[in-house]
């Protein structure tokens, strides 16, 4: 089945950019979301379709999507951005079709 | 709004079985498939499975088939998972989703429930 690689953890100070890398085979041909889940709290959506924005998320949230990895951006970094990102796409060609990346742990300095 | 209201938390002991739900409301509930996730402790989100409620159409991840069973009553827009004799493996957070399809080569969960606890021990 399709593997998605992300790094345990990401270290960023407030106000500088995080990026969170999720890799997988030629994941540059599928389409990317990305999730955010705080401590105790249910996954959200903060990106979906590689670079779109749910309504509600701020615009300090990008992604892109190339290659062998996309990747998820945070710009003037918040200590509220302090939470676990997950990446997750869509294998056509898997019995196990929804997948998700092994997550990161973005942690504000 | 958009809701995914779940059951609240369940401790049972192994051997046992059980139900839990997701009610959804805000949306037309046949339109929208609905996904189970679990999260095992400090670990992360795997999917279970996905039913249609439209007509209880449901796809099993090959880890779960044959242990759960997802099923829906779309006349109270709820969506079920079930077990008939519970592990204490199966301790964990399950977390119910919805699916937007709009592209269907690339769906996504748009909403997600709060969560349901179910703690597995003798």
């Amino acid at each position: 089945s399709y593997v998605l690689t992300q790094p345990l953890s990401v270290s960023v100070a407030p106000g500088k950019t995080a990026s969170i890398t999720c890799g997988g085979n030629n994941i540059g041909s599928k389409s990317v979301h990305w999730y955010r889940q705080k401590p105790g709290q249910a996954p959200v959506l903060v990106i979906y379709y590689d670079t779109d924005r749910p309504s509600g998320i701020p615009d300090r949230f990008s992604g892109s999507n190339s290659g062998n990895t996309a990747t998820l951006t945070i710009s003037r970094v918040e200590a509220g951005d302090e939470a676990d990102y997950y990446c997750q796409v869509w294998d056509s060609s898997s019995d196990h079709p929804y997948v998700f990346g092994t997550g990161t742990k973005v942690t504000v300095l | 709004e958009v809701q995914l209201v779940q059951s609240g938390a369940e401790v049972n002991k192994p051997g046992e079985s059980l139900r839990i739900s997701c009610k959804g409301s805000g949306h037309s509930f046949i339109n929208y498939w609905i996904t189970w996730v679990r999260q095992m402790p400090g670990k992360g989100l795997e999917w279970m499975g996905t039913i249609d409620p439209s007509d209880s159409y449901t796809n099993y991840s090959p880890s779960f088939e044959g242990h759960v069973t997802i099923s829906a009553d779309k006349s109270i827009s709820t969506v079920y998972l079930q077990w008939s004799s519970l592990k204490a493996s199966d301790t964990a957070m399950y977390y119910c989703a919805r699916l937007d399809r709009v592209m269907i080569t690339s769906p996504f969960f748009d909403h997600w429930g709060q969560g349901t606890l179910v703690t597995v021990s003798s």
